[in-house]
């Protein structure tokens, strides 16, 4: 049971290029979201979904796009890299939109010069 | 506008000692308090987790202290082990709309040998 998966693990990108981060899960979570992780800001909530077909903005979601076509997949898309997205980012997903435990991917530390 | 409120930033404790780490929050919606862990390279993971109905909740070493009049609730970490070094992130969320988790802004502990 790999539980959350994200690729890649370490990124470099120049201002103006594009990427998506990928996160896959293999739980049959319902719920899955993105967190940006600044030093001093904890985590913060960029994108969410509460299952196949339906995101949402959270508090950070500007030069962000997701989709989730499947339950399993819950791509980031960084439209325009800038350097102020800097930062190490985690996908998360839960068994149902709820209150109930967050299991975590193991990040991407992405840095834009 | 930081809804939940962690302190301290960093905290250095002698082993076997007890380790404090405090949060206050100002949504009274919120009724689901979790504490994550995470250790350097990896991605936080559920510690405990608590809701509103009770006071107290331990689990081995770690207990949650909870007081809803006051908004807030704080970790403690008994007989403290150098294996316990981690960042710690309270979080909340509600029960209700986004149903993400608001995390504070993170405790890194230290424990001494």
């Amino acid at each position: 049971n790999a539980g959350v998966t994200q690729t890649p693990k370490f990124q470099v990108l120049k201002t103006g290029q594009s990427m998506t981060l990928q996160c896959a899960q293999d739980m049959n979570h319902e719920y899955m979201s993105w967190y940006r992780q600044d030093p001093g800001m904890g985590l913060r909530l960029i994108h969410y979904s509460v299952g196949a077909g339906i995101t949402d903005q959270g508090e950070v979601p500007n030069g962000y796009n997701v989709s989730r076509s499947t339950t399993e997949d819950f791509p980031l898309r960084l439209l325009s890299a800038a350097p102020s997205q800097t930062s190490v980012y985690f996908c998360a997903s839960s068994r149902h939109v709820s209150n109930t435990e967050a299991f975590f991917g193991q990040g991407t530390r992405l840095t834009v010069v | 506008q930081q809804q939940v409120k962690q302190s301290p930033q960093s905290l250095i404790v002698q082993k076997g000692g007890i380790s404090i780490i405090n949060c206050a929050y100002e949504n009274t919606a919120f009724d689901y308090f979790p504490w994550y862990q995470q250790f350097p390279g990896k991605g936080p993971a559920l510690l405990i987790a608590i809701r509103p109905d009770v006071s107290e909740k331990k689990e081995g070493r770690f207990t949650i202290s909870f007081n809803k009049s006051a908004k807030q609730f704080s970790l403690h970490i008994m007989d403290s082990q150098p294996g316990d070094s981690a960042t710690y992130f309270c979080a909340a969320s509600m029960d209700t709309g986004r149903r993400a988790l608001t995390f504070g802004s993170g405790t890194r502990l230290q424990v001494q040998p």
